[in-house]
């Protein structure tokens, strides 16, 4: 039972152009949303985190939506740029002291 | 070192054989985690430890699976009688305290790539 669901396999932007990742979930309890990127032969980095009283977070060109009654977040990155080409999971947690559950990722590829 | 550090970064070895593979966290890092990604697939959750003491092995797939903390830093992942299926890239990652913490941010490192033939 898949609790965290990334339904794009990838993803492909031009550069400068906006690049929008979106992520479902199932569980009603998840109470805070990260996004994390991952290069090839690399660990996941944190990239931005959105807490469930919150609809909207911000940092810098990423900006996380959380839609709490669709159980759905998106993260905008804009403008996109080619150093932004890498897989993006979307993961969610019960609370601050739970344990994260990952989706399937999504591969963004931004092209010049 | 600065970063989590896993070793050995790639392991190759034989159906049935017994393996180890060793995470290093942050320094004063009071929290880890193992995590196991398959091919296509997000990472999986395995166990998180806080100090010496596993606070959640929930995620460990059967009883081949075995980790360890003895002195609340380094932390070892044994499998044992592997099968094929384990193959994947196995995630360690550490925070300053439990859970997510005030930004989410686990540290990861850059894994280890089990690979039994």
């Amino acid at each position: 039972d898949q609790q965290v669901k990334q339904n794009s396999p990838s993803l492909s932007v031009q550069e400068g152009r906006i690049s929008i990742l979106n992520c479902d979930y199932t569980n009603s309890m998840f109470d805070y949303f990260l996004w994390y990127k991952k290069y090839p032969a690399e660990g996941p980095t944190f990239l931005i985190s959105i807490s469930s009283i919150k609809d909207k977070n911000e940092d810098g060109r990423f900006t996380v939506f959380l839609n709490k009654s669709a159980k759905h977040l998106s993260l905008h990155i804009v403008p996109s740029q080619p150093g932004d080409s890498a897989v993006y999971f979307c993961a969610a947690s019960g609370d601050i002291t739970d344990k994260l559950i990952f989706g399937t990722g999504t591969r963004l590829q931004v092209f010049p | 070192g600065a970063g989590v550090s896993q070793t050995p970064s790639n392991k190759v070895t034989e159906k049935g054989k017994y393996v180890e593979l060793r995470c290093d966290p942050i320094s004063g890092h009071t929290a880890l985690y193992w995590y196991r990604q398959s091919l296509g697939q997000g990472p999986e959750f395995l166990i998180y430890f806080q100090g010496t003491g596993a606070a959640d092995d929930s995620g460990l797939p059967n009883d081949r699976f075995f980790a360890v903390r003895p002195e609340g830093s380094v932390s070892t992942l044994k499998i044992q009688r592997t099968e094929r299926g384990d193959s994947a890239v196995y995630l360690c990652a550490s925070s300053l305290t439990a859970g997510t913490g005030d930004t989410g941010e686990l540290f990861f490192g850059e894994g280890s790539r089990l690979t039994v033939l």
